[in-house]
């Protein structure tokens, strides 16, 4: 099956900085989001970007489909960024697979 | 709030025991999704229904079982559980059978004694 490949794995961050995570994945890919899961285990849709670049407020993301990778960029990062991202690809095999994610610590 | 709604938030059973997690899908949305998180392996998909057909399988367990019903629903029942089947089950829901956003409940946290 697709592999799904993020990191870093552990990020940890002042208050005001800005980070970038990386998802890696091996195959073509129909469909792929970035979830943010909060302390409290909810996974909240972030983006929904098989291609292309799009922004949300201080969070952005882009895809390049052709090289097999996302980035998620988080700018001015808040304590309530903390938590952990994940990349999810859907494939041909019609599952969506997630990456082990990333966790963000944002200290104040 | 994602639409997707599951019962109950939390649950505590015995070993050997079988529970009933339910999900009712986003408005309009005919897929219904369900994942397993735990602590060692991260979130693996189970299973997808479309439209009240079975659609894709992952590492489902042989003591699950799922279905979609009518109104598109969904329940996944878990059998003769274990203490390794602690965990938090999610339920995801998307408008087509493929390549549409997918949106996730809240989680049903089950704990096995």
């Amino acid at each position: 099956g697709i592999q799904v490949e993020q990191s870093p794995p552990d990020l940890i961050l002042q208050e005001g900085a800005n980070s970038t995570l990386r998802c890696n994945f091996s195959d073509s890919v129909n469909n792929l989001q970035w979830f943010h899961q909060n302390p409290w285990g909810q996974l909240i849709n972030l983006f929904y970007i098989p291609s292309g670049t799009k922004q949300n407020g201080r969070l952005s993301a882009t895809t390049v489909a052709t090289e097999r990778y996302s980035l998620l960029y988080i700018s001015s990062s808040q304590t309530t960024d903390s938590g952990v991202y994940f990349c999810a690809v859907y494939g041909s095999n019609y599952k969506l697979t997630f990456g082990k994610g990333t966790l963000l610590t944002v200290n104040p | 709030d994602s639409g997707v709604t599951q019962t109950p938030k939390h649950l505590i059973t015995a070993t050997g025991q079988r529970v009933t997690l339910r999900c009712s899908p986003r408005s309009g949305d005919l897929s219904v999704y369900w994942y397993q998180q735990s602590l060692d392996q991260g979130l693996q998909f189970l299973i997808q229904y479309y439209n009240g057909e079975e659609r894709a399988k992952g590492n489902i367990l042989e003591r699950f079982s799922a279905q979609q019903f009518p109104d598109l629903h969904s329940e996944l029942n878990l059998s003769s559980l274990e203490l390794g089947d602690s965990a938090l089950y999610f339920c995801a829901s998307s408008a087509g059978s493929s390549g549409n956003t997918i949106y996730f409940g809240e989680g049903s946290w089950l704990t096995v004694v």
